[in-house]
């Protein structure tokens, strides 16, 4: 089973980008790579999804480097309303059933 | 976007009550949902997939008794903790997705409280 490895914890400054990377060492050929935000006491949120190179959105970009053993979040200009938790996740095919496995998270905290 | 929704929000209950919680794909048809339970400052923790029609697969250590999944509909799954205690005191997040590889969509999750 494929397993993520973030930072605990980071902080920032309004308007700074904030880059998040995650490893993901024994990444299968059939995995994508999904980032997730949550608030408290909320369900998580989708923010972005990836198989390799770059990919962006509205909201963050994706950077993913060829071997695919790790990725980075990009967020552009943060703000306050960006504090919380962010989740990188492989999925997982095993047994016929797609699981995402959860890591432990990123705690972002953005500072005025 | 998909939008899955969960009810009730906030479940307060004596020890000992059942309770059921629903999680409903509003947009989408959802061929797979899943069920997870986080503790304060930690991760999710997947307690079970569930297709429709198809009985749910619990994660290991997931008592299937305890927690009852049915997926009848391609929008609706619920999970029943039965005879809750307050040790399942937690937060229960559902997830839905078109089929196996797509991307899950998260409900608001539902906090039970039993006292």
């Amino acid at each position: 089973l494929a397993k993520t490895t973030q930072p605990i914890s980071m902080d920032s400054y309004e308007g700074q980008e904030v880059n998040i990377t995650c490893s993901h060492n024994n990444i299968a050929t059939n995995d994508y790579i999904t980032w997730y935000q949550q608030f408290p006491s909320q369900g998580p949120r989708f923010i972005i999804q990836g198989y390799k190179t770059k990919v962006t959105n509205e909201v963050a970009s994706l950077f993913i480097p060829a071997d695919r053993k790790s990725s980075t979040l990009s967020l552009p200009r943060v703000s306050l309303s960006d504090t919380a938790v962010y989740y990188c996740l492989v999925g997982d095919c095993a047994d016929s059933n797609y699981q995402l496995i959860w890591g432990a998270g990123t705690k972002l905290i953005i500072k005025p | 976007g998909a939008v899955v929704s969960q009810h009730p929000s906030w479940v307060i209950c004596k020890s000992g009550t059942s309770v059921k919680i629903e999680c409903r794909s509003l947009d989408f048809q959802a061929t797979t949902m899943f069920w997870y339970r986080q503790f304060p400052k930690q991760s999710l923790m997947l307690m079970a997939t569930s297709n429709e029609g198809s009985k749910a697969t619990y994660e290991q250590g997931v008592e299937k008794d305890k927690f009852l999944i049915n997926h009848a509909s391609l929008t609706l799954s619920t999970l029943t903790v039965t005879s809750a205690h307050p040790e399942d005191s937690s937060f229960y997040i559902c997830s839905a997705s078109g089929t196996l590889q797509e991307t899950q969509y998260f409900g608001p999750g539902t906090r039970l409280l039993v006292l």
